[in-house]
């Protein structure tokens, strides 16, 4: 099956204790992106990639790291997570980096809370 | 300066159709019209995309006009498992690079 796997799905963890959160897709798509949601705000876009070691900011990447190394992973990381990170955070991927005709498959969801 | 200008939410009843439309004044030659659905908690999911005119599949259809300044979702008679947040997305294309912007959405509440 087709889709976007992201890992963990919920995860509690303390102020300035490092994290991972995985992305995995098996559709051999060259985009990939990272959103976080908050109530009322919508889903704003933290790092995108348009393909392998090509990573570029979001609207708000402060306090983020990505890397894309391989085509189908695409981990966020929170070297020192804070409490205005605690969200519900998106992995999303489309075939193509062309503007326009993009069509995004989204992950689960993962529920991040920085204590 | 916001990509996409949606109503913010809107009310309707089961059986009824529902058209969101949005506004998308600085669309570019290339870009596409693409609409996705998010029910609480979940990724969203896209709905339909279109370019011009009309477009339908067996969820909704999409009507944009000539100047492709707007665009309207239009979900045939709706059902309470259509309540859900609505987003319509145009591409955003700055030097070069392709950031893809959700707005905020259209908040969907079906009515019994």
């Amino acid at each position: 099956e087709a889709q976007v796997t992201q890992n963990p799905r919920y995860l509690i963890t303390v102020t300035g204790k490092k994290l991972t959160v995985t992305c995995s897709q098996n559709m051999n798509h060259e985009y990939m992106s990272w959103y976080r949601q908050d109530p009322g705000l919508g889903l704003r876009q933290i790092y995108y990639s348009m393909n392998v070691e090509v990573t570029d900011k979001g609207d708000v990447p402060e306090g983020y790291k990505v890397s894309r190394k391989e085509k189908r992973n695409f981990p966020l990381i929170l070297e020192s997570p804070s409490p205005n990170q605690t969200s519900l955070y998106f992995c999303a991927s489309s075939r193509t980096a062309l503007s326009g005709a993009n069509v995004l498959t989204f992950g689960a969801g993962s529920r991040l809370t920085v204590l | 300066l916001a990509k996409t200008t949606q109503p913010i939410s809107m009310d309707s009843y089961e059986g009824q159709e529902v058209n969101i439309t949005c506004s998308h004044n600085n669309i570019a030659t290339n870009d596409y019209i693409t609409w996705y659905q998010q029910f609480p908690s979940q990724g969203p999911r896209f709905i339909i995309q279109g370019y011009k005119t009309k477009v339908t599949n067996e969820v909704a259809s999409l009507f944009i006009p000539a100047d492709r300044k707007s665009s309207t979702l239009s979900l045939p008679r709706v059902s309470l498992s259509d309540t859900a947040v609505y987003y319509c997305l145009v591409g955003d294309r700055k030097n070069r690079d392709d950031k893809i912007i959700f707005g905020k959405g259209t908040r969907l509440h079906i009515l019994p």
